[in-house]
C-alpha cells in the first residue's frame, strides 16, 4: 500500500532556532517527493519538489534532502521564523498515469518567541 | 492570473441540501484536481481532469458527489444530500504537466 509517514506529529521550537523534519514513504513506483507548507485554512503552498535523481534541494531557509534508497526525506529549516509556524506536508507522486499524490498527515510546527 | 481560485472560500449549510464549489485554475494549465482535506489529516485524492475529460475518480466520491469541468478551464463540485461528515476542506489543485501543482486556498464547509 502506498503510504507516507511523517514526524514528529507536532513540534515547538523557539524563535532562530534550526530543526529538521522527517518523511519515510512506500511509495511505488516512485517519480517525485514534494514538501509542502500549509497555513491553517489555507491551501498547501509548494516548497521544494525532488525527482530521484535529486538529493538536496533549498529553497531560501529551507532545504530538503531525499534518499531514494531507504525512501527518507527531511526538511531542515534555518533561523526559524514565527511565520513558519504552520504544518508541513511530504507529498510523494506515484508514476501512475495522472501523477496521483500521496500525501502524509504532515507536521505541526509551532515556532515560539 | 494570481493563482488557483476557488469560491466560496466558506461555506455553512444544512444537512440534506446541496452545495456546489467551484474551483478557477492557472489559465495555461490543463490538468485539474479535487481533494478533500479533514481536520489534522493530509489531502485525500476525489478525481482529476485533463481538459473537460474526468479521467479518474476515487472511492471517496460517492453517488452524492459530481465533479464537472465543462469547457475545460473552471470545474465545479457538486454534493447532494450533504451529510455531516462531508464536513472538510475541499481543494483544488491544477497542473500543466504532472510535475508542478498549484493548490488553490479551498473552500471549508460545515454540514449542521
Amino acid at each position: 500500500k502506498n503510504q507516507v509517514e511523517q514526524s514528529p506529529q507536532s513540534l515547538i521550537i523557539l524563535e532562530g532556532k534550526n530543526c529538521t523534519l522527517q518523511c519515510n514513504y512506500t511509495v511505488s513506483p516512485f517519480s517525485n517527493l514534494r514538501w509542502y507548507k500549509q497555513d491553517t485554512g489555507r491551501g498547501p503552498v509548494s516548497l521544494t519538489i525532488m525527482t530521484f535523481s535529486e538529493n538536496t534541494k533549498s529553497n531560501g531557509r529551507y532545504t530538503a534532502t531525499l534518499d531514494a534508497d531507504t525512501k527518507q526525506s527531511s526538511l531542515h529549516i534555518t533561523a526559524s521564523q514565527l511565520s513558519d509556524s504552520a504544518s508541513y506536508i511530504c507529498v510523494v507522486s506515484a508514476n501512475t498515469g495522472f501523477q496521483k499524490l500521496v500525501f502524509g498527515t504532515g507536521t505541526r510546527l509551532l515556532v515560539s518567541p | 492570473d494570481t493563482g488557483v481560485s476557488q469560491n466560496p472560500r466558506h461555506k455553512i449549510t444544512k444537512r440534506g441540501q446541496n452545495v456546489t464549489f467551484r474551483c478557477d485554475p492557472i489559465s495555461e494549465h490543463n490538468r485539474l484536481y479535487w481533494y478533500r482535506q479533514t481536520l489534522g489529516q493530509g489531502p485525500e485524492f476525489l478525481t482529476y481532469f485533463q481538459n473537460e475529460a474526468q479521467l479518474e475518480k476515487s472511492r471517496l466520491l460517492s453517488d452524492r458527489f459530481s465533479a464537472e469541468r465543462p469547457k475545460g478551464s473552471f470545474s465545479t463540485l457538486e454534493i447532494q444530500r450533504t451529510e455531516q461528515g462531508d464536513s472538510a476542506m475541499y481543494l483544488c489543485a491544477s497542473s500543466l504537466t504532472g510535475y508542478g501543482y498549484t493548490f488553490g486556498s479551498g473552500t471549508r464547509l460545515t454540514v449542521v
